[in-house]
């Protein structure tokens, strides 16, 4: 099974600042999700993408997936400082595959 | 809704005694995940279990793990005997749909093997 790689690994901001990380993967896909993880917390199901949409939006929240360049992006507008947190994006390819890959996260970091 | 529980939220241990960690998943949902996160390895699935049967245990590193799910609303990860390197926090999930819909996290178990 593949896993998503995420880049980058470390983003620092400053609140009222956008945040953008990436998610590549290689092979293809039944849909994407992105999970936030605050430190010593479990994770939190934010968005998923299906292969056949191209953007979708959650609030300051918005998700792009080009299957056609194997990747995705997850932007954080306006981000506060209690976005501080890691960020995974999950692979799931379906079909016989029953479970998601999760990446290995990028840690966001939102200065107030 | 109280969403995913474990127990013990933390857990302190000698190497080579038995360690259970508990999951109760949220009502209603019938898929139910365990996974292990740690620095080196990030989050891995150990095993995945769908109307209480377990579908892929491809994850699970050694015959000294076992997971149990005797009904939709309690789960068992067992290890025996521990070791330090199974140091880590573990995670259950569980979901309403397929392995590869949304999952909801519980809080993590973090053990520590000494």
């Amino acid at each position: 099974s593949q896993q998503g790689e995420e880049d980058p690994q470390a983003l620092s901001i400053q609140e009222g600042e956008n945040a953008t990380m990436n998610c590549s993967y290689k092979t293809s896909i039944n849909n994407l999700q992105w999970y936030r993880q605050n430190s010593g917390r479990g994770l939190v199901h934010l968005i998923l993408i299906r292969s056949n949409e191209r953007e979708k939006h959650s609030g300051r929240l918005r998700v792009t997936l080009d299957t056609s360049k194997k990747s995705s992006s997850l932007l954080i507008t306006a981000s506060r400082a209690a976005d501080t947190a890691s960020y995974f994006c999950a692979l799931a390819e379906g079909g016989a595959t029953n479970k998601l890959i999760f990446g290995t996260g990028t840690l966001l970091a939102v200065q107030p | 809704d109280a969403g995913v529980i474990q127990s013990p939220r933390h857990e302190v241990t000698e190497m080579g005694q038995e360690v259970t960690l508990r999951c109760k998943p949220i009502s209603g949902h019938n898929s139910l995940f365990w996974y292990r996160q740690t620095m080196m390895r990030g989050l891995e699935l150990l095993i995945y279990f769908n109307n209480n049967v377990p579908i892929d245990d491809s994850g699970m590193p050694e015959d000294r793990f076992s997971a149990k799910m005797p009904n939709a609303s309690f789960s068992t990860l067992k290890i025996q005997p521990s070791e330090p390197r199974d140091s880590a926090v573990y995670f259950c999930a569980s979901s309403p749909y397929r392995g590869w819909e949304t999952q909801y996290f519980g809080p993590g178990t973090r053990l520590l093997v000494l």
